[in-house]
């Protein structure tokens, strides 16, 4: 069972559409993060938000947004998806007082875009 | 540009046996090296990590070798069980000096199969 809830498990949206990405922890970790995983790919850092403000963004298009409502919430915003898009998209949290901290993740929400 | 590499895609054990997953690394900044599991349709479950001040780290089965001046890290599973046939995936970070996060760069993944 794992500690980082995501939701939905799956998604499917058009190009037009707007949905969020959802992640809850409830370990007191200060560190969260979104990372995009295509097929028989490895997991490719997005966002990483600590002490509820964003502190890496990894050149990721203004279609996704992200936003850190509390520490125990992440949500990514979804709009004008392209097709190229769909993907695995993974949440992970971290204590943040020390980097070396393993990052815990969730079972991640695959999105498809028509 | 890889930072991380895994070369072998896949690797076949016999039950019982020593599972050796390699991994190699080209970013020198990287002082957190990490191993994570991965099952179809989960995300990655944390096994084991190292920080670049260490050169072994042991949990259980599971030890993790790195060898900074080879810029090479290895994952040994003794003895290996069916239940260890998933995708491992190395990764590395960098740790601040003042603390605080960063993200995870990751191997391209080395699918393990445990035959009985």
């Amino acid at each position: 069972d794992t500690e980082v809830t995501q939701t939905p498990k799956h998604l499917v949206m058009g190009m037009t559409n707007k949905k969020s990405l959802k992640c809850e922890q409830h370990m007191g970790h200060r560190a969260m993060y979104w990372y995009k995983q295509k097929a028989k790919k490895p997991p490719e850092l997005m966002f990483v938000y600590s002490y509820e403000k964003l502190s890496i963004n990894e050149s990721v298009p203004s279609r996704f947004s992200p936003e850190c409502p509390n520490s125990s919430l992440l949500n990514l915003h979804l709009h004008a998806l392209q097709p190229e898009d769909s993907a695995l998209y993974l949440c992970a949290s971290s204590q943040d007082e020390l980097g070396n901290q393993p990052q815990h993740f969730g079972d991640g929400t695959r999105l498809s875009i028509l | 540009d890889q930072q991380v590499k895994q070369n072998s895609p896949s690797l076949s054990v016999q039950e019982g046996r020593i599972s050796i997953l390699n991994c190699d690394y080209t970013n020198s900044m990287f002082d957190y090296f990490l191993w994570y599991k991965k099952y179809p349709a989960e995300g990655p479950t944390f096994l084991i990590s190292i920080s670049s001040i260490k050169d072994k780290n042991e949990d259980g089965r599971f030890t993790v070798f790195l060898n900074k001046s080879a810029k090479h890290l290895s994952l040994h599973i003794v003895p290996s069980q069916p239940g260890d046939s998933a995708v491992y995936f190395c990764a590395a970070s960098v740790i601040f000096s003042g603390g605080g996060a960063d993200g995870l760069t990751f191997g391209k993944g080395t699918h393990l199969i445990i035959q009985p």
